[in-house]
């Protein structure tokens, strides 16, 4: 399988649940990003992760804990969420973090987050 | 404060042309993007500009202007599926992205 891949596509939880987002990436890059979309608002960088170490970490609250166990497998473990976090939950990957030319962003398709 | 605009949402015809204007503020420059964004699918890439003037890519062109602080992506030919929204995106000195909200397109037949 190429590209990025996310799952579940879909998700429905409550507060006090507890849940995780997965994220695969088969293209060889060595920067995986979470992003947080919100309708009609900017895309919201929670994370990044390069060459499998935190690089960013925006202030995101601590219910959202990231996990990356190697250059290809990104997580989103989530716990005790609002439901102000209902969201769209993408992940990227690019060949680099930062760097000249392009370093282009590569998404998943998403995982649909719905907090009750 | 850095900041992308760009307008909220816009409607064209079927065949015709239509321009997605976006103008930023960031703390240095290094690179204007833009993506296209399908309802339910992921963000795909369609055009980098980082030095002034325009970039063409089939029915698509994007165009910068560093000293206005200004980007525009020229969609020709419209069809169907370009029914979509568009991000723009400038990167900051620090290479970090600024995103704007996205324009959505709506095409009539």
């Amino acid at each position: 399988e190429t590209g990025v891949t996310q799952t579940p596509r879909h998700l429905v939880m409550g507060m006090t649940n507890k849940k995780s987002l997965k994220c695969e990436q088969h293209l060889g890059h060595n920067a995986m990003y979470w992003y947080k979309q919100s309708a009609k608002k900017p895309l919201e960088l929670m994370f990044v992760y390069s060459l499998e170490e935190r690089v960013e970490n925006n202030s995101v609250p601590s219910r959202f804990s990231p996990e990356c166990p190697n250059s290809s497998h990104l997580f989103l473990h989530l716990h005790t969420l609002q439901p102000e976090d209902s969201a769209l939950y993408l992940c990227a990957s690019s060949s680099g973090q930062s760097s000249t030319g392009a370093n282009v962003l590569t998404f998943g398709a998403g995982s649909r987050l719905t907090v009750l | 404060g850095q900041n992308i605009d760009q307008p909220t949402e816009m409607t064209a015809t079927e065949g015709a042309i239509v321009q997605i204007n976006c103008t930023y503020q960031t703390s240095g420059f290094n690179g204007l993007f833009w993506y296209q964004q399908h309802a339910g699918e992921a963000p795909t890439f369609l055009s980098y500009n980082v030095l002034d003037g325009l970039e063409e890519k089939g029915r698509f062109s994007s165009f910068l202007s560093r000293s206005k602080g200004y980007s525009y992506l020229l969609l020709k030919e419209l069809q169907m599926k370009d029914s979509a929204s568009y991000l723009c995106a400038g990167r900051d000195s620090n290479y970090q992205l600024i995103w704007g909200a996205g324009t959505k397109l709506i095409i009539k037949p």
